[in-house]
């Protein structure tokens, strides 16, 4: 089946630093992923969408010069959280879209980041 | 605009049956994605509606009705793993808009 991948799967920073997250698929090529943040006890909600060779699409109230993403590859999209602050706290999930066969709307997801910014 | 609605928490008897609602509103709807998250664990898909009617699999169903913006998650022969939250996911555009989940507790 699809598989998708974090790294890493925990981090803890500094308030000021900025902090790097990979999403691979693992076995399949991805065009689109999609990265989401989480709050305890709420659901997912997506920050943005991110295409290959293209620049990412941010959902509303989302600062994209926070938040960079970069998807560099059919298998690979990277989001930075820079200038970190506590409040960017949050558990970060990527996912992506296997368009080669089955459902076209099926999206997996990866394992998640715990980012903690002290 | 869009809105999920699902109710909060539910507490429900191993072995028993229970039904976890969720209703949307959303403009360009191309279906109905269940997913189920254990507590620091991703979502994992459990099914996916996008024609008016019941999906079996297994112990799990889905229910959708498009006219009524309603859906259902149907779990039979609760076991203490079903313990989790379910979320429910509407596809607008290409994209998934969540509910605020469901945090279902399986006692014995």
């Amino acid at each position: 089946g699809a598989v998708v991948s974090q790294h890493p799967s925990r981090v803890i920073c500094k308030s000021g630093t900025s902090v790097k997250i990979e999403c691979r698929s693992l076995d399949f090529q991805a065009t689109t992923m999609f990265w989401y943040r989480q709050f305890p006890k709420q659901s997912l909600m997506l920050m943005a969408t991110s295409n290959e060779g293209s620049k990412a699409t941010y959902e509303q109230g989302v600062e994209k010069d926070k938040f960079l993403i970069n998807h560099a590859s059919l298998t690979l999209s990277t989001l930075t959280v820079t200038s970190a602050h506590p409040e960017d706290s949050s558990f970060y999930i990527c996912s992506a879209r296997d368009f080669s066969g089955g459902s076209s709307y099926e999206q997996y997801f990866g394992p998640g980041t715990r980012l903690t910014v002290t | 605009g869009q809105n999920i609605d699902q109710p909060t928490e539910m507490t429900a008897t191993e072995g028993a049956i229970v039904q976890i609602n969720c209703t949307y509103q959303t403009s360009g709807f191309n279906g109905l994605f269940w997913y189920q998250q254990h507590a620091g664990e991703a979502p994992t898909f459990l099914s996916y509606n996008v024609l008016d009617g019941l999906e079996e699999k297994g112990r799990f169903s889905s229910f959708l009705s498009r006219s009524k913006g309603y859906s259902y998650l149907l779990l039979k022969e609760l076991q203490m793993k079903d313990s989790a939250s379910y979320l429910c996911a509407a596809l607008q555009g290409g994209k998934l808009i969540f509910g605020q989940g469901t945090e279902l507790s399986v006692k014995p």
